[in-house]
């Protein structure tokens, strides 16, 4: 595998569930990001990890928990989310968390809520 | 407070044509800004990086210009082809203050090259 790859590619659950999303990159990156992307909006940054410590966590409700066990590895545990939680969660990596890197973006999961 | 606006939600245009879509910022000093296409059920993908410092940049068929004067980027596809029918997305770069560097996005313009 190359790149980052990102499973489920699909998702739904009930507002009751826990589930986790799951990255992988394979370019040796010391920096991951998780990103939401809602119909009609821009990107939004929810956290980084710069070898495998969160750096940032962008004022994302506690429904959302983020766990990195290794460079490589990027969960996104889900529990008691709301329906407008449904987007495509982006996984990303690049080389680290200074100026200039370019973002290689896994495929997404598409999250449905119900 | 901050905003990213792209030009237009879609554009469409004809094939062979340049297409050109804005990048306007406002209440930000980014430091880089980057370009990125995405296409349905995929995940972004980086074409360009341009610095504060630098006013144009050129790949292949493509072209960014950065006036930070303006606090505007353009983003140049020239001899538009029906392939380079995608969303592009527009993303500043700065220091986030809290020890990296982030992206924020624009929502993007979806452009249909017509054959």
């Amino acid at each position: 595998e190359t790149g980052v790859t990102q499973t489920p590619r699909h998702l739904v659950m009930g507002m009751t569930n826990k589930k986790s999303l799951k990255c992988e990159q394979h370019l040796g990156h010391n920096a991951m990001y998780w990103y939401k992307q809602s119909a009609k909006k821009p990107l939004e940054l929810m956290f980084v990890y710069s070898l495998e410590e969160r750096v940032e966590n962008n004022s994302v409700p506690s429904r959302f928990s983020p766990e990195c066990p290794n460079s490589s590895h990027l969960f996104l545990h889900l529990h008691t989310l709301q329906p407008e939680d449904s987007a495509l969660y982006l996984c990303a990596s690049s080389q680290d968390i200074g100026a200039h890197n370019e973002q290689f973006f896994g495929p997404g999961t598409r999250l449905t809520v119900l | 407070s901050q905003k990213i606006e792209q030009n237009s939600e879609a554009l469409n245009i004809q094939e062979g044509k340049t297409a050109t879509l804005t990048c306007n910022y406002t209440n930000y000093s980014p430091a880089y800004l980057q370009w990125y296409r995405q296409d349905p059920g995929r995940g972004p993908v980086f074409l360009l990086l341009i610095r504060e410092n630098e006013k144009e940049k050129r790949k292949e068929r493509l072209k960014v210009t950065f006036d930070t004067t303006l606090k505007q980027s353009l983003f140049h596809i020239t001899a538009s082809q029906p392939a380079d029918s995608a969303t592009y997305l527009c993303a500043l770069g700065a220091y986030s203050g809290a020890g990296s560097y982030q992206l924020t996005f624009g929502k993007g313009t979806k452009l249909s090259v017509i054959p």
